[in-house]
């Protein structure tokens, strides 16, 4: 089976600008989870969707946003970037049924985002 | 706020000894505890998921999980310089409508031959 991809691999923007991320889950995964992870704190929790919906959500402003579409994939969009959002955002798929053990998540290569 | 919490590290065992790595959780709500791999400048790598209170053994790899200390533990046997990475406990937590991830930041192992 393939495995999570993510596009871009890296990117390199300006602030203010917007951008969106791309996440495709292993087939047969439903739910899509996106993290930001930077040196200082570590990974964090942006959101999970599931079916299409937003089913859990972390402590990120509203400029963060996703969607999932009806195949699964996932995107993630950044609107008026700042320099504290220079980070990789690594999106993780799952089976997302309920149950413990449908939800080892398992992680995309990630996105290198880089604000100036 | 659910909290995981990690020693740091840098961890550093000799090639061959067991490196011991340990993760504490404040949610009691919890029901997953996993263990993730991660290499610099590389995306985390699954390598353990438990349960259930008690030990999982999967080749070099002990996953010991104790629910009323709220404590996961992560034994490598036999440890190996390419066993050098960052360890991440990950503990699956309620969220308001859902289950989310929440990572500790990590223990440095560093393997030295």
């Amino acid at each position: 089976k393939a495995g999570v991809t993510q596009t871009p691999r890296y990117l390199i923007k300006t602030r203010g600008q917007q951008v969106t991320l791309s996440c495709s889950p292993i087939s047969g995964h439903r739910s899509v989870s996106w993290y930001q992870q930077t040196p200082g704190q570590g990974l964090q929790f942006l959101f999970e969707y599931f079916s299409e919906t937003q089913r859990n959500k972390g402590n990120f402003p509203g400029r963060f946003s996703g969607r999932q579409f009806s195949n699964s994939r996932s995107e993630m969009n950044v609107s008026t970037l700042e320099l504290g959002d220079s980070a990789l955002y690594l999106c993780a798929s799952s089976l997302g049924a309920s149950g413990p053990r449908y939800n080892e998540q398992f992680f995309g290569p990630g996105t290198r985002l880089t604000v100036l | 706020q659910k909290e995981v919490e990690q020693n740091s590290g840098p961890l550093s065992v000799p090639e061959g000894a067991i490196a011991s790595l340990n993760c504490t959780y404040s949610d009691r709500g919890s029901q997953s505890f996993f263990w993730y791999r991660q290499y610099s400048g590389k995306s985390p790598e699954l390598i353990m998921s438990i349960y259930s209170n008690g030990d999982k053994e999967d080749g070099r790899f002990t996953a010991q999980l104790n629910k009323a200390s709220q404590y996961v533990s992560l034994l490598i046997r036999d440890s190996q310089p390419s066993d050098s990475a960052t360890y991440l406990c990950a503990v699956n937590s309620r969220g308001n409508s859902g289950y989310a991830l929440n990572f500790g930041k990590g223990t440095s192992l560093l393997v030295t031959p």
